[in-house]
């Protein structure tokens, strides 16, 4: 089975300070991840992917994640946080593109 | 280019009454997904398209709920008779199976629907 935790709802941070908004997944087979955002009242966005390679990967806004197979884990990461970021942000997990599913979301706020 | 589309972006209605839902997927595209999003219960896969087939549909709350797709650039999503549970916002996605941006699905804005 396939499933996604993001054991925080809610992660506070100030403005101009690290972040990280964390995710752990299970699936059978390889993991595909990837990271969304949603402001009030909009969609979810596409922040960034990991499909294959370097752990590291770089997304939109200065946004990064880090695959951590060993751990299970492909935790959010921002190494100075603005007011703009506060939003929901949604870690989700897919083995063959064609279902994938969605943590429950971590609303981040950043204050200034 | 557009992303997706979805029509209407907010719709009020009382119980019973059909509701239907419409989206248009970015063009080229040849997957769609219905998702529903509540607080209690997050987001919710309702059903997926690929080349216009439903292959899954398991997420279907019950027979009130009806998808289909007619063609590459249009889907319903249609509940009758409504209830109040069904108070929701109801997503809709779309991804291309091939090429360079294969394997990331994109939303459109969502159906804010409240069932009175």
């Amino acid at each position: 089975a396939q499933s996604v935790a993001q054991p925080e709802d809610q992660v506070n941070v100030a403005e101009g300070n690290p972040l990280t908004v964390k995710c752990t997944y299970s699936v059978s087979g390889n993991p595909y991840l990837f990271w969304y955002v949603q402001y009030p009242n909009r969609g979810l966005q596409f922040l960034l992917k990991y499909i294959t390679g370097d752990n590291l990967v770089k997304g939109s806004y200065g946004f990064e994640a880090e695959f951590n197979k060993s751990q299970t884990s492909f935790h959010l990461k921002k190494p100075s946080a603005l007011v703009s970021d506060s939003a929901l942000y949604f870690c989700a997990v897919s083995h063959n593109f064609n279902k994938f599913y969605f943590g429950s979301g971590t609303k981040l706020n950043v204050k200034p | 280019d557009a992303g997706v589309i979805q029509s209407p972006r907010h719709e009020v209605t009382e119980m019973g009454q059909e509701v239907t839902l419409r989206c248009k997927p970015i063009s080229g595209h040849n997957s769609l997904f219905w998702y529903r999003q509540t607080m209690m219960r997050g987001l919710e896969l309702l059903i997926y398209f690929n080349n216009n087939v439903p292959i899954d549909d398991s997420g279907m709350p019950e027979d009130r709920f009806s998808a289909k797709m007619p063609n590459a650039s249009f889907s319903t999503l249609k509940i009758q008779p409504s209830e109040p549970r069904d108070s929701a916002v109801y997503f809709c996605a779309s991804r291309k199976r091939q090429g360079p941006l294969q394997n990331t699905i994109y939303f459109g804005e969502g159906s804010w629907l409240t069932v009175v």
